[in-house]
């Protein structure tokens, strides 16, 4: 089976840098997806790791380590606009997502 | 391109009806997924298609809940009978198998309220 570790909220200050883990345990692994939900809204996709180490994107920055089933998204330079879920999701077997239940993110002035 | 269509938006409904919902996904894509999602449980994935055949349906709930993807364009989702505990939003999602990411794209979603 499948387990996802992510905290359910977080606040953050307009302009600041913040860092959301997330810890996993799937039974097979094929990369690891990190996608942002506004309220209301579908999920976007904001990244993917499949290999060990960083994968940065403009503000937003990936972490991957495969041995310890661990992963991080780092916002930088805080806006308003990144007030979302933020939802990791290893893929195990076959092509399936298994979505963590989100960090609610809080970005404050 | 248009991204993942999904019908209706929103839908309120009875309990004991049935309730069809329903997906288009993006064109050349050869996965399609349907979820749900709730406050409670997140976003759980119900049932996926690759090339128009059902791969997993192991989340789907019941017996209670069927899907199609008759043709490459379209999928259906359907509850028979409904009740008050399938409220949700339903999305369904994209993707063409690559080398690479395999990036799955959500439509808008479908809020169901069984009443």
């Amino acid at each position: 089976g499948q387990n996802i570790d992510q905290p359910t909220e977080m606040t953050a200050t307009e302009g600041a840098i913040v860092q959301i883990n997330c810890t996993y345990q799937t039974s097979g692994f094929n990369g690891l997806f990190w996608y942002q939900q506004h309220a209301g809204e579908a999920p976007t996709f904001l990244s993917y790791n499949v290999l060990d180490g960083l994968e940065e994107k403009g503000r937003f920055s990936s972490f991957l380590s495969r041995s310890k089933g661990y992963s991080y998204l780092l916002l930088k330079e805080l806006q308003m606009k990144d007030s979302a879920s933020y939802l990791c999701a290893p893929r195990g077997g076959g092509n399936k997502l298994t979505f963590g239940t989100g960090t609610q993110l809080k970005v404050e002035l | 391109d248009a991204g993942v269509i999904q019908s209706p938006r929103h839908e309120v409904t009875e309990m004991g009806q049935e309730v069809t919902l329903r997906c288009k996904p993006i064109s050349g894509h050869d996965y399609l997924f349907w979820y749900r999602q709730t406050m409670m449980r997140g976003l759980e994935l119900l049932i996926y298609f690759n090339n128009n055949v059902p791969i997993d349906d192991s989340g789907m709930p019941e017996d209670r809940f069927s899907a199609k993807m008759p043709n490459a364009s379209f999928s259906t989702l359907k509850i028979q009978p409904s009740e008050p505990r399938d409220s949700a939003v339903y999305f369904c999602a994209s993707s063409l198998r690559d080398l690479g990411a395999d990036t799955q794209y959500f439509g808008p979603g479908t809020r169901l309220t069984v009443l």
